[in-house]
């Protein structure tokens, strides 16, 4: 099974609806990061997260780190077409502060116009 | 500034050969990581450097390889390519450990 499990696979929505994204590991996070891929390209940052608690928001995207849970979620609010593409969720699981990330399988995420 | 530059972009070889790819990292970052991104296998750590020495390495073949070079630019290297070798290879910097890594646009690499 994967260290790095996120859910749902793939997602389809109407533009302007919300969206949540969710990535749960077997182990401690250290480090939760956010990327956005459209297919073929490189990862584009959308967050981090270290702490337990901690929320980031950019534009409508807003990511949280439950620590206990060892989960985190990312929810898009009021989606649009620009939000389509591939979301991956890594981790630092071993808090080696290292360029050494686990990741999880991806979200396919696509809005309807 | 400029970000994470791949080169070349795509390429293909055929089985057998060898190919090296190289990456730039964004300017004063001194880690640098590589990514092989597959269809049935999601995106695998291959290694790490940092300041020149080899810092973590993932589960692959010793076909794989890598190096980093004093102004942190960074190549890796993969001998005897194989088939199963097709993939996006994605280089990735950041400053030091713990902070936000950065990823290129990748290397396409068709093994025929």
């Amino acid at each position: 099974s994967q260290e790095l499990e996120q859910s749902p696979q793939s997602l389809i929505v109407q533009e302007g609806k919300n969206l949540t994204i969710n990535c749960t590991s077997s182990k401690t996070l250290y480090g939760l990061y956010w990327y956005k891929q459209k297919y073929g390209e490189g990862l584009i940052f959308l967050m981090m997260l270290q702490k337990g608690g901690e929320e980031k928001s950019h534009e409508k995207i807003t990511a949280k780190l439950d620590e206990k849970k060892q989960q985190s979620s990312l929810h898009i609010t009021a989606s649009q077409p620009s939000h389509a593409g591939i979301y991956l969720c890594g981790a630092d699981m071993v808090a080696s502060n290292t360029g050494k990330l686990i990741f999880g399988q991806g979200t396919t995420l696509q809005v309807k116009p | 500034k400029a970000g994470v530059t791949q080169t070349p972009r795509y390429l293909i070889k055929t089985r057998g050969q060898q190919v090296t790819l190289s990456c730039s990292p964004i300017s004063g970052h001194r880690s640098v990581s590589w990514y092989q991104q597959t269809p049935g296998q999601g995106l695998q750590f291959l290694f790490e450097y940092f300041s020149e020495t080899q810092r973590n390495k993932g589960n692959f073949p010793g076909r794989f390889s890598g190096r980093q070079f004093s102004n942190s630019r960074s190549e890796m290297n993969v001998s005897t390519l194989e088939l199963g070798d097709s993939a996006l290879y994605l280089c990735a910097s950041s400053l030091a450990g713990g902070n936000t890594i950065y990823f290129g646009e990748g290397s396409w690499l068709t093994v025929v």
